[in-house]
């Protein structure tokens, strides 16, 4: 089973609204990751927390990890339509050597 | 140079056809992966080459084959491929030294149709 699920699976918003992704994941990790997907291409990394941060920001982007709940958001503020896009969360377990993707956000962002 | 490139692009074959695809980084990083993403799925691992070496093969079918030349090359030779094969493959490089602790770098993936 898959080691992170993510809500909503889908979420569309207008322009210049906050977008929440939630990212919940079963096992202990060394850290989470978040990526975004334009459709049909590759991936690309946004942002890295470790196990022992609990907040981290980059731009207009603000990830949150609560390792009691197993459980990670992702806020994008000031949203635009170059932020559609799928958004992927990605752990990495303590006692693994790879990444367990998420189910992903398609997230749309409405002119 | 800080992108992972991939070749083909798109690529078209029969079950009995022998094809590769290619992933190339510069970027000095030890670790490459091959990844498999159908549809509005999420990426699952293939492959994981460490200094060179398969540290990780998931299970995957005989008929795809990886081969690590050098540090900066990453192959997927493929044969006798099924219709359900078909996806989007996707090459990723990160700076590990030998685990997996750091962002992936991925490429703009191979979309492969079997016939």
């Amino acid at each position: 089973s898959q080691q992170g699920e993510e809500d909503p699976q889908a979420l569309s918003i207008q322009e210049g609204e906050n977008a929440t992704m939630n990212c919940s994941y079963k096992t202990s990790i060394n850290n989470l990751q978040w990526y975004r997907q334009n459709s049909g291409r590759g991936l690309v990394h946004l942002i890295l927390i470790r196990s022992n941060e609990r907040e981290k920001h980059s731009g207009r982007l603000r990830v949150t990890l609560d390792t009691s709940k197993k459980s990670s958001s992702l806020l994008i503020t000031a949203s635009r339509a170059a932020d559609t896009a799928s958004y992927f969360c990605a752990t990495l377990r303590t006692s693994g050597s790879r990444l367990t993707f998420g189910e992903g956000t398609q997230l749309t962002v409405n002119p | 140079d800080t992108e992972v490139t991939q070749t083909p692009k798109h690529l078209v074959m029969g079950m009995t056809n022998k094809k590769s695809l290619k992933c190339e980084q510069h970027m000095g990083h030890r670790a490459m992966y091959w990844y498999k993403q159908k549809a509005k799925k999420p990426p699952e691992l293939m492959f994981v080459y460490s200094y060179e070496k398969l540290s990780i093969n998931e299970s995957v079918p005989s008929r795809f084959s990886p081969e690590c030349p050098n540090s900066s090359l990453l192959n997927l030779h493929l044969h006798a491929l099924q219709p359900e094969d078909s996806a989007l493959y996707l090459c990723a490089s990160s700076p590990s030294r030998g685990t997996v602790y750091n962002e992936q770098f991925f490429g703009p993936g191979t979309r492969l149709t079997v016939l």
